[in-house]
């Protein structure tokens, strides 16, 4: 079983939808990741959290320490935020990835 | 991104061939990390440094795989006798300690044909 679960693996929504992409872990970290890749290019840290709920932009992240899980929420969805997105897990220094969350906001 | 470089962008290699990734940080970045992602999936931890020492190469798939970081900055991913299963993007991330921003290079696609 993989330290890292991601879901859904593939995504589509029509523009202006709201998007929730989670992710659960196994193992105690001390910080999550939330990060963007898109076609092509390099990959980019979109969060990092420990505790709690970040936002920025049509973004937020949150994350429940006790229940392991974490959510990335897009709001008002563009088709500029197609891209796979991935969580990763802060193991002290190690970290570890999600297989990523494909998605395609339609026009 | 910003941090870390790359490099090759691309590499085409004929099967058997040796080739040689190249990953180089800014300054100050402690702790490095190599990843392989095939098409479609996350990235796949292969080997971890803290400064110059290699702390876990668990990851690396094979005797074929080796890296170095010899003075704690620039890291070499060498890969001898690539086979087809090689065929990945390679990416590089670096931290600067504890509970910091990870920053990861564009990686580098390597095609063996």
């Amino acid at each position: 079983k993989n330290e890292v679960e991601q879901s859904p693996q593939n995504l589509t929504a029509q523009e202006g939808e709201f998007i929730t992409i989670n992710c659960s872990y196994s193992v105690g970290i001390s910080a999550l990741h939330w990060l963007q890749q898109h076609p092509g290019g390099g990959i980019v840290s979109l969060f990092m959290l420990s505790s709690g709920k970040k936002k920025h932009g049509r973004l937020i992240a949150t994350i429940n320490i006790q229940e392991k899980h974490s959510s990335l929420h897009i709001t008002a969805s563009h088709p500029r935020d197609s891209a796979v997105y991935i969580c990763a897990v802060r193991l002290s220094e190690d970290m570890r990835f999600g297989a990523g969350t494909r998605l395609t906001v339609k026009p | 991104g910003a941090g870390v470089s790359q490099s090759p962008r691309y590499k085409v290699a004929k099967r058997g061939q040796d080739v040689a990734l190249r990953c180089d940080p800014i300054s100050g970045h402690v702790s490095l990390f190599w990843y392989q992602q095939a098409l479609g999936q996350g990235p796949e931890f292969l080997t971890y440094f803290q400064n110059e020492a290699q702390l876990d190469k668990s990851g690396l798939p094979s005797d074929r795989f080796f890296a170095e970081r010899p003075e704690g900055s620039v890291s070499t991913l060498k890969i001898q006798r690539t086979q087809q299963e090689d065929s990945a993007v390679y990416l590089c991330a670096v931290l600067r300690g504890l509970n910091t921003e990870a920053f990861f290079g564009q990686g580098t696609r390597l095609t063996v044909v």
